[in-house]
C-alpha cells in the first residue's frame, strides 16, 4: 500500500534562504510522486510530477524535487524563497488503477522579509 | 483552457439537510474525482467517476455520494449533513488515459467551503 509522509507541519525560511520541504513515501511499484500547493482559501495547484522519466523533475515558479529510491524521498527545494511562496505543499502518490492519490499532511510555508 | 469549476464555492447549512456540489472537469477529461479536506484529516479521497460510473471509493458513510454525466460533468451529495461535514470539497479532473492510470496528472478546481450549523 502507497503512503506519503511529510516531515515537518510547519517551516519558516527568511526570504532569498533556500526552501527544502521533506516528503517520503512508501509504495509497493514504482511511484508516481506529486507536489501540489494551496494558497490561502484557493484548491490545489501541481507544482511538479515525478513519472519516473527522470529523477531531478523541474516544476513551475522555480520548485524541483528530485526522486531518491534508495531514501525514499522526494524532496521539494527552491534555491531562494519569496514572499508569494507562503503556502502550503503537499506531496502525493498515485494509488494508479485505485484511481486516486495519496496526500501527505502538508507542510505550511512561512518566509519572512 | 478553462480549469476545473466547482459551484458554489461557499455555503452554509444546517445540521440534517442535504447539500450538492457541481464540478465541471476540464474540457476532454473523463474522469472526475472528489476529496474532503479538513484541519483534522486533510485530504481524503471520496470517489471517483469515469464515463459515469463510480470506479473508486474512499472510506466515507452512504450519506456522500455523486455521479456523472455523459458530459462528464459531475455532483456530489451528502445528506443529514452532521457538524463535522463542515470542510473545503475539492473535485479534480484527469484524463485517466489507459488502465491503470497511474501518472496521469490530477488537476483540482478552486473547491466548495462547506459549513454546517
Amino acid at each position: 500500500a502507497q503512503s506519503v509522509t511529510q516531515l515537518g507541519s510547519h517551516v519558516s525560511v527568511s526570504e532569498g534562504a533556500l526552501v527544502l520541504l521533506r516528503c517520503n513515501y512508501s509504495s509497493s511499484v514504482p511511484p508516481y510522486l506529486f507536489w501540489y500547493v494551496q494558497y490561502p482559501n484557493q484548491g490545489l495547484q501541481l507544482l511538479l510530477k515525478y513519472t519516473s522519466a527522470a529523477t531531478l523533475v523541474k516544476g513551475i515558479n522555480g520548485f524541483e524535487a528530485e526522486f531518491k529510491k534508495s531514501e525514499t524521498s522526494f524532496h521539494l527545494t527552491k534555491p531562494s524563497a519569496h514572499m508569494s511562496d507562503a503556502a502550503e505543499y503537499f506531496c502525493a502518490v498515485d494509488r494508479g488503477s485505485q484511481g486516486n492519490l495519496i496526500f501527505g499532511k502538508g507542510t505550511k510555508l512561512s518566509v519572512k522579509p | 483552457k478553462a480549469g476545473v469549476t466547482q459551484t458554489p464555492r461557499y455555503l452554509i447549512k444546517t445540521r440534517g439537510q442535504q447539500v450538492t456540489l457541481s464540478c465541471s472537469p476540464i474540457s476532454g477529461h473523463r474522469s472526475v474525482s472528489w476529496y474532503q479536506q479538513t484541519p483534522g484529516q486533510g485530504l481524503q479521497f471520496l470517489f471517483e467517476y469515469f464515463s459515469e460510473t463510480q470506479r473508486n471509493k474512499g472510506n466515507f458513510p452512504g450519506r456522500f455520494s455523486g455521479r456523472q454525466f455523459s458530459n462528464s460533468r459531475s455532483e456530489m451529495n451528502v445528506s443529514t449533513l452532521e457538524l463535522g461535514d463542515s470542510a473545503l470539497y475539492l473535485c479534480a479532473s484527469s484524463l485517466r488515459v489507459g488502465d491503470p492510470s497511474s501518472g496521469n496528472t490530477i488537476y483540482f478546481g478552486e473547491g466548495s467551503w462547506l459549513t454546517v450549523v
